[in-house]
């Protein structure tokens, strides 16, 4: 079975400054990647996925960007973080028939 | 948004079992039902998928109607670990996960 790794587990940033979470799969070969975003108390909303190295899809308008530089490699950013952006990041892998595993997230605070 | 209706939240005697339905009324043919469940500060864990016919597995059972348009997820010996949110979703590339039901195992 796969095993999704991502760092770091918690981060507090300043508004303003960059961002760079990093998610990377093991177990697995060629799979679709996720970002998730979970606000506190809220359900997750998707954020991006990818169905191969350089192929992005973002579903929602917002200051952050992926990308993906080797098959198992998956990286949330961003220029300049907003308040908003503070929340669970969470990166998934597909396995099969699209059952996605998850990773055990990010912890954001943005200040 | 979510094509699954929940409900919010269901308390269950721990050892008992929790039945939690789901509501999935514009189903496509192709389409896969799967429950997943978050415990508290940690990513969704999956449970179980079904299409048509009933499924179980080392934690839970699934019953799909025939007309396809609710199902119910059974964990047959609930304990307190169980505890957590359950999210009904309707397969694809892209999963829309809703607000899912709370359940509380009580003991």
């Amino acid at each position: 079975s796969q095993t999704i790794h991502q760092w770091p587990a918690t981060l507090v940033q300043p508004v303003g400054s960059p961002l760079s979470l990093e998610c990377t799969v093991e177990g697995t070969s060629n799979p679709n990647l996720y970002w998730y975003r979970q606000a506190a108390g809220r359900g997750l909303q998707l954020l991006f996925y990818s169905v191969g190295i350089g192929q992005i899809s973002s579903e929602v308008p917002q200051n952050l960007s992926a990308s993906r530089p080797q098959d198992r490699q998956f990286i949330l950013s961003s220029k300049k973080l907003l308040l908003s952006d503070s929340g669970f990041y969470l990166c998934a892998s597909t396995e099969g028939r699209e059952t996605q595993y998850f990773g055990p997230g990010t912890r954001l605070l943005v200040l | 948004d979510a094509k699954t209706t929940q409900p919010p939240s269901m308390d269950c005697a721990e050892g008992r079992a929790a039945n939690l339905p789901c509501n999935h009324s514009t189903i496509s043919g192709n389409e896969y039902v799967y429950w997943y469940r978050q415990i508290h500060s940690q990513g969704p864990q999956y449970i179980i998928h079904g299409l048509k016919n009933n499924e179980t597995n080392e934690m839970a059972s699934l019953i799909i109607t025939e007309d396809r348009k609710s199902s119910t997820l059974i964990l047959p010996h609930a304990t307190l670990r169980d505890t957590a949110v359950y999210y009904c979703i309707l397969g694809g590339n892209k999963l829309v996960f809703g607000a899912g039901t709370i359940l509380r195992v009580k003991s």
